[in-house]
């Protein structure tokens, strides 16, 4: 079993749609990134989380580390938000401080 | 300001020959980290420079090496090249040395091993 589970894999919307992609984790964290990761191979970090929840723009980012779970939701989504969405924790233990999930895909249709 | 930067793009070897990578990290940023992202794998992380100083790497062998320039630049080098080691390659930086930072992501080189 993977430390980071990302669902869905594919997800696949209308423009204009309420999205929400989850990530759990097994292992205890002290962070946890949301990447974004466009066709071209391109990532940029969203958001950093260590508690609570995150906003910006359209995106917010939300954590509860005592259920070891956490969500993106996109609000009013966009074609230009199709993109892989990326989970990744800093772990407290072993020897990878950094595990990532394997990423939801999201297709936003116009 | 310029991005985080990566050379080459693309870069084609065979079996048993040595790739070497090059990243250059955003200006100020002295955290320089590496990524593999094999097809179907995921991200997995390499290795972590800072202060041209290797911190920390991942579950990888000890053909998978690197450095750190005075400059904060930093160089990937994977030895004995294996078929399994093609992947996209991408380099990251950060202002701060630690992973909870934000990281900032270069273009990737992407390596095929033939």
């Amino acid at each position: 079993k993977n430390e980071v589970e990302q669902s869905p894999q594919n997800l696949t919307a209308q423009e204009g749609e309420f999205i929400t992609i989850n990530c759990s984790y097994s292992v205890g964290i002290s962070a946890l990134h949301w990447l974004q990761q466009h066709p071209g191979g391109g990532i940029v970090s969203l958001f950093m989380l260590s508690s609570g929840k995150k906003k910006h723009g359209r995106l917010i980012a939300t954590i509860n580390i005592q259920e070891k779970h956490s969500s993106l939701h996109i609000t009013a989504s966009h074609p230009r938000d199709s993109a892989v969405y990326i989970c990744a924790v800093l772990s407290n233990s072993g020897n990878t401080p950094l595990v990532f999930g394997k990423g939801t895909r999201l297709s936003v249709i116009a | 300001e310029a991005g985080v930067t990566q050379s080459p793009t693309h870069l084609i070897k065979t079996r048993g020959q040595q790739a070497t990578l090059r990243c250059s990290p955003i200006s100020g940023h002295t955290s320089v980290y590496w990524y593999q992202q094999a097809l179907g794998l995921g991200l997995q992380f390499l290795l972590w420079y800072d202060e041209g100083e290797e911190r920390n790497r991942g579950n990888f062998p000890p053909r998978f090496s690197g450095r750190q320039f005075p400059n904060y630049s930093s160089e990937l080098n994977v030895n004995a090249l294996e078929l399994e080691d093609s992947a996209l390659y991408l380099c990251a930086s950060s202002f701060e040395d630690r992973f909870t930072d934000t990281q900032y992501f270069g273009p990737g080189t992407r390596l095929t091993v033939l």
